[in-house]
């Protein structure tokens, strides 16, 4: 196991609603990256924060946000809820700061699912 | 944009035998470039990396090649096992961002 935990496993929500996702990222990894994974599709990269700052951003549009806090735990918001944000949701951990170009331990996933 | 494309999307192989994932991208400035696997119900595990200064790296059953002038990189799996079903991911990535391939789902026949 990746020590990486995000939670809640599931979730079901109606379009225009908002939705916190969390994750646990490993003791001591500074840098923790999201990711959208439509169903049949690679991992598309949200964003990363590392050191409780975002320092890095795909092509998401600011409804998706994101926190870290000091206790290596970080949350994923997204508000106005669309039929194509359902997907599985993937937080990644790192040492570093580099994030996605650093060795990553991904956690299980929430799988949200927009009716 | 950055594109990373991967083929088969799915490759059948019987156990012992081995199977090759293949995957292209386009931003030569990339540098970096992991494998994941992905069961079902599991987020992506890396398996193996590689850096754009290393051509081929080994680890066990798995090696990864890379050729920087023809921008396309192989995941190499001898004597496949059952356990190795699943979903893998090849990416390629340059400083704080990583494109992910759509995937090839490899079956093991026992």
């Amino acid at each position: 196991e990746t020590g990486v935990t995000q939670s809640p496993t599931h979730l079901i929500k109606t379009r225009g609603q908002q939705v916190t996702l969390r994750c646990s990222s490993q003791s001591g990894h500074n840098t923790v990256s999201w990711y959208q994974q439509a169903l049949g599709q690679g991992p598309q990269f949200i964003f990363q924060y590392y050191r409780e700052e975002e320092n890095g951003r795909g092509n998401f549009p600011p409804r998706f946000s994101g926190l870290q806090f000091p206790n290596y735990s970080s949350e994923l918001n997204v508000n106005a809820l669309e039929l194509d944000d359902s997907a599985l949701y993937l937080c990644a951990s790192s040492l570093g700061a580099q994030g996605p170009t650093d060795t990553q331990y991904f956690g299980p996933g929430t799988r949200l699912t927009v009716l | 944009g950055e594109n990373v494309e991967q083929h088969p999307s799915t490759l059948s192989v019987q156990e012992g035998d081995s199977a090759v994932i293949k995957c292209t991208y386009s931003d030569s400035a990339s540098n970096y470039f992991p494998w994941y696997k992905q069961e079902l119900g599991k987020g992506p595990q890396l398996i193996i990396d590689i850096r754009s200064n290393v051509g081929e790296k080994k680890d066990q059953r798995i090696a990864v090649t890379l050729n920087k002038t023809a921008k396309h990189f192989s995941l190499h799996i001898t004597e496949t096992q059952p356990e190795d079903s699943a979903v893998y991911f090849c990416a390629a990535g340059l400083y704080d961002k990583v494109i992910f391939g759509p995937g090839t789902s490899l079956s093991v026949i026992p």
